[in-house]
């Protein structure tokens, strides 16, 4: 089955520092990848995503880079505050699959000190 | 425009019952997709749903059911409660199916008791 694994499941960071959360999957046919912010008690928000033929995509205060040799990912976040205290998952499909079933991370929980 | 609505928000079952939940898509989506979220296994794919046709059915027991109807409106039903099935169960939706970006609704919130 799928793996899409999470480097760390905590991170503490200051409020204005950069955040990077890091995950790895390991399913070499990926070829689309999202990154969701999930507060207590609500859903999963979108953030941002990226494709495969794409290395680097840039959001409002946030970077996803993709390194398909080593198969990571990585979000980051610029200037941290505490409203980007949550967990965040990342999330993968594969080219090989018709529909739009994902595989999630076990998720980072991000808490920003203010 | 409206996000994805899912009711009701928050429920308690007794183990043997049964329980439907629902999901209303984005204006104007096809595709909407079921994932159950636990502490302990994480976000995982029930099943997904475009145009009233199931596409995709992830690694759950025939207890776990759904259907869709034809204004992209789904439901999913979960026959013969366990106290396993207690979870956050979650319903996203996108345009289209195959590679499309999903958006989530807040959830259902299950609980077995």
């Amino acid at each position: 089955g799928e793996s899409v694994g999470l480097h760390l499941p905590t991170l503490s960071v200051q409020e204005g520092d950069n955040s990077i959360i890091n995950c790895a999957y390991s399913n070499s046919a990926s070829d689309y990848f999202i990154w969701y912010k999930q507060e207590s008690g609500k859903g999963p928000q979108f953030i941002i995503d990226i494709r495969s033929n794409m290395d680097k995509r840039q959001g409002q205060r946030v970077t996803v880079l993709l390194n398909k040799t080593v198969k990571h990912l990585s979000l980051q976040i610029a200037a941290t505050q505490p409203g980007d205290s949550a967990v965040y998952f990342c999330a993968e499909t594969p080219s090989s699959n018709t529909g739009n079933q994902f595989y999630f991370g076990t998720g980072t929980s991000l808490t920003v000190i203010p | 425009k409206a996000g994805v609505t899912q009711t009701p928000r928050y429920l308690i079952k007794t183990r043997g019952q049964q329980v439907t939940l629902s999901c209303s898509p984005i204006s104007g989506h096809r595709s909407v997709s079921w994932y159950q979220q636990t502490p302990g296994q994480g976000l995982q794919f029930l099943f997904e749903y475009f145009s009233e046709t199931q596409r995709n059915k992830g690694n759950f027991p025939g207890r776990f059911s759904g259907r869709q109807f034809s204004n992209s409106r789904s439901e999913m039903n979960v026959s013969t409660l366990e106290l396993g099935d207690s979870a956050l169960y979650l319903c996203a939706s996108s345009f289209g199916t195959g590679g499309n970006t999903i958006y989530f609704g807040e959830g259902s919130w299950l609980t077995v008791v």
